[in-house]
């Protein structure tokens, strides 16, 4: 079954370090899509990335970036010099074609919740 | 912001009630899938609506359904509420092309409902 793990529960780190949140992934798909969303405490899910399996260059994104790894189905996430807005619940999703008939669910990881202090 | 609008933002009821949630698409999209997000559960998927066709259904209760009208507008209808039904609910669009599975799916910012 489809799955995605982000064992970090909660981080915790003063502004200015930098903080890689981890995501790993199980799937039998050989084409899958993965994304990550920012929950800020207003609430609202923010879409950041979309990277697709054929994919494995990493991504930057002024102080975001992405290692997409398939041979550890890992795809953590980093931000560099974190600042107090950056506080939010971050979560990794994996896109499943339910029956190869172009039906589509988001199948999210539990959420790593980071709080960056001044 | 998303494009993604979502009514009403909060809505307090009592157990045994009937709510209606409503969520706009973004312009254009043709696809609308319902999540739920709970302390317990996480976020789960609903549902999805493919320019007025029911296209997957995730864990979604006998006591929920949805529909997508003509103007692609979606309404999630809650019944028979019980206090585990309090959670934040999501609507989220996407284009709605062929190859769905790589669509991103935008949200919008969510109807949290509290069952008393």
């Amino acid at each position: 079954a489809q799955k995605v793990t982000q064992a970090q529960t909660e981080i915790s780190v003063v502004e200015k370090e930098d903080v890689t949140l981890d995501c790993v992934y199980e799937t039998r798909d050989t084409t899958y899509y993965l994304f990550w969303y920012k929950q800020p405490p207003s609430g609202e899910l923010v879409f950041l990335i979309r990277r697709n399996s054929f994919d494995e260059q990493n991504e930057i994104s002024g102080r975001y970036s992405w290692n997409f790894q398939k041979s550890t189905s890992s795809f953590n996430f980093t931000i560099t010099a974190s600042q107090v807005v950056d506080s939010a619940v971050y979560f990794c999703a994996l896109s499943e074609d339910l029956s190869g008939g172009g039906y589509n669910k988001l199948i999210f990881g539990a959420g790593t919740r980071l709080a960056v202090h001044p | 912001d998303s494009g993604v609008t979502q009514t009403p933002k909060h809505l307090i009821t009592a157990t045994g009630q009937r709510v209606t949630l409503r969520c706009s698409p973004r312009s254009g999209d043709l696809s609308v899938y319902w999540y739920q997000q709970s302390l317990d559960q996480g976020l789960q998927f609903l549902i999805h609506y493919y320019n007025g066709e029911e296209r997957a259904k995730g864990n979604i209760l006998e006591r929920f359904s949805a529909q997508q009208f003509p103007d692609l507008h979606s309404e999630l209808n809650l019944s028979s509420l019980e206090l585990g039904d309090s959670a934040l609910y999501f609507c989220a669009s996407s284009v709605g092309a062929l190859a769905v599975r790589k669509e991103t799916q935008y949200f919008g910012p969510g109807t949290r409902l509290l069952v008393l």
